[in-house]
């Protein structure tokens, strides 16, 4: 069945250090990769998104790339800030059954 | 206004009671979804509703079942409760069918205890 793998599980950096998070997908049929932000007990929020006929997309200091032969796709966040310290999903979808299935998240601290 | 709203926020109840959760989209969204977050964080898709009508039902014991009254109202109920159904259920809505290529808008969530 479909799958995404998201690395690192966790990830602490510093304040105004990058952070790098990435997810490889099963489906080759998947053709959207959006990023989840979600903060402690919080709802999961849409922080960028990309489909499969770009290669990278930015947005401020969060930055997305995408290798489709290689299927996979990572997540890059410059200058980090305390208020970045949340738990971030990856997800695949827009395969056969257009389901969205998510990574198993990565917990990002930012260290003051 | 809240686009996605769910209620509870908080459920405690005894394993083998059967309770509900409410959720109402004011999007105009035509599909909504319910996700279960588990202790581990994983998010996994339980059920799609698109103009009321099932898309997507995943491997989901039959002691859940969803039901959409209209395209803005989707409701969780859950029979018999067991230990491991302790959760938090998300509802989410979508403009267009199918979350593999639409932005979800989620709820705040439910937070289930069963004890």
């Amino acid at each position: 069945g479909e799958n995404v793998e998201q690395h690192p599980s966790t990830l602490s950096v510093q304040e105004g250090d990058s952070a790098v998070i990435k997810c490889t997908y099963s489906d080759s049929a998947s053709n959207y990769f959006p990023w989840y932000k979600q903060e402690l007990g919080k709802r999961p929020q849409l922080i960028i998104d990309i489909r499969s006929n770009v290669g990278e997309k930015k947005d401020q200091r969060i930055a997305v790339t995408l290798n489709k032969t290689a299927k996979h796709f990572s997540l890059h966040i410059t200058e980090t800030q305390p208020e970045d310290s949340a738990v971030y999903f990856c997800a695949a979808g827009g395969g056969a059954t257009n389901k969205l299935i998510f990574g198993t998240g990565t917990l990002l601290a930012v260290q003051p | 206004d809240t686009a996605v709203s769910q209620t509870p926020k908080y459920l405690v109840t005894q394993m083998g009671n059967d309770k509900s959760i409410k959720c109402e989209q004011n999007l105009g969204h035509d599909t909504m979804y319910w996700y279960k977050q588990d202790s581990k964080k994983f998010l996994k898709i339980m059920f799609s509703y698109n103009n009321k009508e099932l898309i997507i039902n995943e491997t989901v014991p039959n002691r859940f079942s969803p039901k959409s009254p209209d395209k803005a109202h989707l409701n969780l109920h859950i029979n018999s409760l067991e230990l491991g159904d302790s959760a938090v259920y998300f509802c989410a809505s979508s403009q267009g069918w199918g979350a593999g290529a639409n932005v979800l808008t989620f709820g705040a969530g439910s937070r289930l205890t069963v004890l």
